[in-house]
């Protein structure tokens, strides 16, 4: 148990909806991760937030968004879903700050989308 | 650019046999090189992890090394389980992100 918790687990959409998944950070964590895993690849980098500011993005479009809380929780967004937004989206939080050095992250139990 | 590769795809081994996953990283600023272990339909859950300043590290069967000259490293399981079998990943620190390689699916027969 790592003590990353998201919902919800499973969800189906429609193309062009609008989907928020959410995370809670393993306590005392203030660095959020999101990662996007498509069936049969390794898990990719969305973006990262720290202290609720985005500091570091991978190579998604814009309507890839999140949010990080004061209690440093988070949420992932997603707009004008698209057939290959379907995957597992993992959250995963670690004790860090601007710049990834090192620390350990947790991966939560993960979020299927399945766009249809 | 970014990118960590993964060798072999897949593996199958025979119940109490070693298996050997090999990954070379591109970026020489890289510091911090985790192995994840995923199950059908679950997370990826770290099973060893291992920092620049260290060769290699040993957990019970688990075992990483880590070559930074060569940017290469590797995981070893020895003794291995069915309950061993899963798809693994490594992954290499690139600033604020991991970049993991492909996976590797790994096969143990009893």
């Amino acid at each position: 148990e790592t003590g990353v918790t998201q919902s919800p687990t499973h969800l189906i959409k429609t193309r062009g909806q609008q989907v928020t998944l959410r995370c809670s950070s393993q306590s005392g964590h203030n660095t959020v991760s999101w990662y996007q895993q498509a069936l049969g690849q390794g898990p990719q980098f969305i973006f990262q937030y720290y202290r609720e500011e985005e500091n570091g993005r991978g190579n998604f479009p814009p309507r890839f968004s999140g949010l990080q809380f004061p209690n440093y929780s988070s949420e992932l967004n997603v707009n004008a879903l698209e057939l290959d937004d379907s995957a597992l989206y993992l959250c995963a939080s670690s004790l860090g700050g601007t710049a990834f050095s090192g620390n350990t992250i947790y991966f939560g139990e993960g979020s299927w989308l399945t766009v249809v | 650019g970014e990118n960590v590769e993964q060798h072999p795809s897949t593996l199958s081994v025979q119940e109490g046999d070693s298996a050997v996953i090999k990954c070379t990283y591109s970026d020489s600023a890289s510091n911090y090189f985790p192995w994840y272990k995923q199950e059908l339909g679950k997370r990826p859950q770290l099973i060893i992890d291992i920092r620049s300043n260290v060769g290699e590290k040993k957990d019970q069967r688990i075992a990483v090394t880590l070559n930074k000259t060569a940017k290469h490293f590797s995981l070893h399981i020895t003794e291995t389980q069915p309950e061993d079998s899963a798809v693994y990943f490594c992954a290499a620190s690139i600033g604020y992100k991991l970049i993991f390689g492909s996976g590797t699916r790994l096969l143990v027969r009893p």
